[in-house]
């Protein structure tokens, strides 16, 4: 089946430092990638998708800047969370799809982010 | 604004009885419909897809499409306490993207 891994699987950080999430498909071509972040108790938030060589489409409220995301190959995408705060702290969970259609969405397993 | 509605829950179901799972979808023009299981802590893993109208079963799950009531549910037979987690359903929309429900939290009791 299809594998979507993640790295790290959790990160401790610095206020003020910057962290980069890698996801990547294992065993197939991911046309588009979503990020998606999920606060305790809450449903999943989607933050953006990219397509490979193209730019991130971000959804309303989410920081362009502050949140970097490259879709550089058909196999990986990172996220970069640029100067980080507290309230940055949550779980980011990538997914991936191969192709454009009705195809489902593989997830990753999940970066835990604290930011102290 | 698209929306997928979802009982929150929790729902609690005895050992051994059929778990049931709603879901309503507000955009008519959706074509895909997912259910997910996210354990605590865990990512969303995919249970079941149906494109067409009616019933679709896998195992112990079946889904269940109304298009035109616009609901889809999830039947859990047989219910494991293995089976308690968040139930998330998600419905794709015209430009293939994934609209999320809030998930229903199901609890099995032993």
């Amino acid at each position: 089946g299809a594998v979507v891994s993640q790295h790290p699987s959790w990160v401790i950080c610095k206020s003020g430092t910057s962290v980069k999430i890698e996801c990547r498909s294992l065993d197939f071509q991911a046309t588009t990638m979503f990020w998606y972040r999920q606060f305790p108790k809450q449903s999943l938030m989607l933050m953006a998708t990219s397509n490979e060589g193209s730019k991130a489409t971000y959804e309303q409220g989410v920081e362009k800047d502050k949140f970097l995301i490259n879709h550089a190959s058909l196999t990986l995408s990172t996220l970069t969370v640029t100067s980080a705060h507290p309230e940055d702290s949550s779980f980011y969970i990538c997914s991936a799809r191969e192709g454009f259609s009705y195809n489902e969405q593989f997830f990753g397993p999940g970066t835990r982010l604290t930011v102290l | 604004q698209k929306e997928v509605e979802q009982n929150s829950g929790p729902l609690s179901v005895p050992e051994g009885a059929i778990a049931s799972l709603n879901c309503t979808y507000s955009d008519r023009g959706s074509q895909s419909f997912f259910w997910y299981r996210q354990y605590s802590g865990k990512s969303p893993e995919l249970i079941m897809f149906i494109y067409s109208n009616g019933d679709k079963e896998d195992g112990r799950f079946t889904a269940q499409l109304n298009k035109a009531s616009q609901y889809v549910s999830l039947l859990i037979r047989d219910s494991q306490p293995s089976d308690s987690a968040t139930y998330l359903c998600a419905v794709g929309d015209s430009n293939y993207q994934l609209i999320w429900g809030a998930g229903t939290k199901l609890i099995i009791k032993p």
